[in-house]
């Protein structure tokens, strides 16, 4: 019973590189969605999707870019690491974007650009 | 969203209850109250939510007032485990973003 699956958990970036974090969901739930968490600041909505072939905008969106393919997969995309997304950021699904059931969160991916 | 307000920290010896207070005087009438949890640098884990009615489940029960603007998070019998920092967020629900609003939280601390 995996439920939100993350990788890596820890990922050190040089500033300019570019890579993916990975989020992985057996749930068959259609929304999914990434928040990343600063200290003192809350989680902080990034992009979500409501379906495959379906995203939008969170609330803090830029430099980052996500898809979704597949129902189990919404990876998502630093183009060029900053150091001001030095962050821990999690992954969540849940079955809908409409109904009241919860989302379900990852563990986690804590990345750190120098 | 209603915005909720909740002690910054409460301490709770092991095996009592642990009765942790939430206020959101401005919720409106379709917003649902969440209670989640994070233990260390774990992610946000789902503990219970509610509309209006007294909910129980295998982790906790909630309390919510007959005006809806508070709600008490119950667990029964508290553990070492069970210390975390304890979120209270009520949200509509509708189209698009299922944005969680996660405040500061109640940092729980069980005592042996």
């Amino acid at each position: 019973n995996a439920g939100v699956t993350q990788t890596p958990k820890f990922q050190v970036l040089k500033t300019g590189q570019s890579m993916t974090l990975q989020c992985a969901q057996d749930m068959n739930h259609e929304y999914m969605s990434w928040y990343r968490q600063d200290p003192g600041m809350g989680l902080r909505l990034i992009h979500y999707s409501v379906g495959a072939g379906i995203t939008d905008q969170g609330e803090v969106p830029n430099g980052y870019n996500v898809s979704r393919s597949t129902t189990e997969d919404f990876p998502l995309r630093l183009l060029s690491a900053a150091p001001s997304q030095t962050s821990v950021y999690f992954c969540a699904s849940s079955y809908s974007g409409t109904d009241n059931q919860p989302q379900h969160f990852g563990d986690g991916t804590r990345l750190s650009i120098l | 969203d209603a915005k909720t307000t909740q002690p910054p920290s409460m301490d709770c010896a092991e095996g009592r209850a642990a009765n942790l207070p939430c206020n959101h005087s401005t919720i409106s009438g379709n917003e649902y109250v969440y209670w989640y949890r994070q233990i260390h640098s774990q992610g946000p884990q789902y503990i219970i939510h509610g509309l209006k009615n007294n909910e129980t489940n295998e982790m906790a029960s909630l309390i919510i007032t007959e005006d809806r603007k508070s709600s008490t998070l119950i667990l029964p019998h508290a553990t070492l485990r069970d210390t975390a920092v304890y979120y209270c967020i009520v949200r509509v629900l509708g189209q698009g973003a299922q944005k969680l609003v996660f405040g500061q939280g109640t940092r729980l601390t069980i005592n042996p």
